[in-house]
Formats: structure tokens, C-alpha cells, sequence
């Protein structure tokens, strides 16, 4: 089981606004490490979303947003479209496992 | 444009050697970190382990003993082997490159930023 939890699931119609967010701890997010959040389609190669807390990678919409604070991150999602429907992932690193750690995963469904 | 793409065996028996590579084209695998990462069925993603051109090597402590990640600048190329693997090593293999610094600022830890598409590897008999 990983040490970033993420809701299993998060759904929204479209034009809506979704938040996913990771809990950590005082060994990976309340450490300061930064946290990076991956969109990931069945299929297909996962794609960097943000990086460094709250940059987004060239080409990627700024309907994506990211913010952290204390041991938790969230990502935010605005005007939600069909094609955001995928898996997503937050990333950081935890001391104690001396690991990078991925998220729990957050499946998000555009009804 | 930077494009990583993974090659090896789809199907590994139980306690022998997983072996994958990782090319790189449109660029130089030089002064770049490069990591695999792995997805096994139903899961989330792992981070397995990272090398820098250098070849120094970072490890996921879970995997390290059975673990070995090596960059052949030559041939811009990166490779994985696992060993003595078992079921649980079943999952669709990633490469990446690592984001670590840009004109602005580094970052800790580094970004997985370009993926290949990924391989499967099924563990069976």
C-alpha cells in the first residue's frame, strides 16, 4: 500500500470543477519534497500534468492546477471535458522508504 | 522530439532474469537521469529504479537486491534486469526520462516527464 493516498474515485459533469488530493506524511509531502501529478489513459503512457507543486508542463491546458500545503497536494481540474476521464497519479519521494512513492491512484469519471 | 520506446521479452519463467532495454531517439541519453517505472495489473504505478548517464544508479530498496539498471551511452540506450522474479513481477514496464532542472530551478525529487509507451511482462511457466 502506498504512503500517498488518493480517493479511489472522483466524478463530475462537464464544465464542473474536481479536486484530487493526496495525503501524505511527515516523511515525504511534510518534508518538503515536491509533489508531481501524472495523467495516465488505459492504453496509453502516462503523461506529466505538474510538476514542482504547481508548473505545467508545455502543452498541458491550465484548466490544471496544483497546490500543496502541510503533508497534503491536491490537483484541480476546471471545465471538466470527456477527455480528462483517466487515472491520475500524485508522485513525491518518502525518506523513511528512501523511495520514490507514487499515489494510490484517483480514477476520474465525466458523467 | 524526444522518444523513449521498450524492448524485451513478453513472458519470463519464475526465478529467471527479466531483461528490458529502453532506446532513445531524438536526443542524447547525456545529462539526463532515466528511470523505469512498472504498473502490475489492477495496481497502481512503482517506482523501480533510476540512472544517471553517469551510471550511477538509484534503487528502489524493495527491488535493489534483485535489481540491476545500466545506460549504454553508445548506443543511447538504458537497460533494466530483474532478477530470480517471480508472479509478482508481472506488469506492463516503463522508461522515462527525469525531469530534474530547468533555466529556473531544480526539482526534489525529479519528475518522470517523457514515458515510453510501455511493455508488458507476464511471469509464467
Amino acid at each position: 500500500q502506498s504512503v500517498l493516498t488518493q480517493p479511489p474515485s472522483v466524478s463530475g459533469a462537464p464544465g464542473q470543477r474536481v479536486t484530487i488530493s493526496c495525503t501524505g506524511s511527515g516523511s515525504n509531502i511534510g518534508a518538503d519534497y515536491g509533489i508531481h501529478w501524472y495523467q495516465h489513459l488505459p492504453g496509453a503512457a502516462p503523461r506529466l500534468l505538474i510538476y514542482g507543486d504547481t508548473n505545467r508542463p508545455s502543452g498541458v491546458p491550465d484548466r490544471f492546477s496544483g497546490s500543496k500545503s502541510g503533508t497534503s497536494a491536491s490537483l484541480a481540474i476546471t471545465g471538466l471535458q470527456a477527455e480528462d476521464e483517466a487515472d491520475y497519479y500524485c508522485q513525491s519521494y518518502d525518506r523513511s522508504l528512501s523511495s520514490y512513492v507514487f499515489g494510490t491512484g484517483t480514477k476520474v469519471t465525466v458523467l | 522530439q524526444v522518444q523513449l520506446q521498450e524492448s524485451g521479452p513478453g513472458l519470463v519463467k519464475p526465478s529467471e532474469t527479466l531483461s528490458l532495454t529502453c532506446t532513445v531517439s531524438g536526443g542524447s541519453i547525456s545529462r539526463y537521469y532515466w528511470s523505469w517505472i512498472r504498473q502490475s495489473p489492477g495496481k497502481g504505478l512503482e517506482w523501480i529504479g533510476s540512472v544517471y548517464y553517469s551510471g550511477t544508479t538509484f534503487y528502489n530498496p524493495s527491488l535493489e537486491s534483485r535489481l540491476t539498471i545500466s545506460v549504454a551511452m553508445t548506443s543511447n540506450e538504458f537497460s533494466l534486469r530483474l532478477s530470480s522474479v517471480t508472479a509478482a513481477d508481472t506488469a506492463v514496464y516503463y522508461c522515462a526520462r527525469d525531469l530534474y532542472c530547468t533555466s529556473v530551478t531544480c526539482y526534489n525529487p525529479r519528475a518522470f516527464e517523457i514515458w515510453g509507451q510501455g511493455t508488458m511482462v507476464a511471469v509464467s511457466s
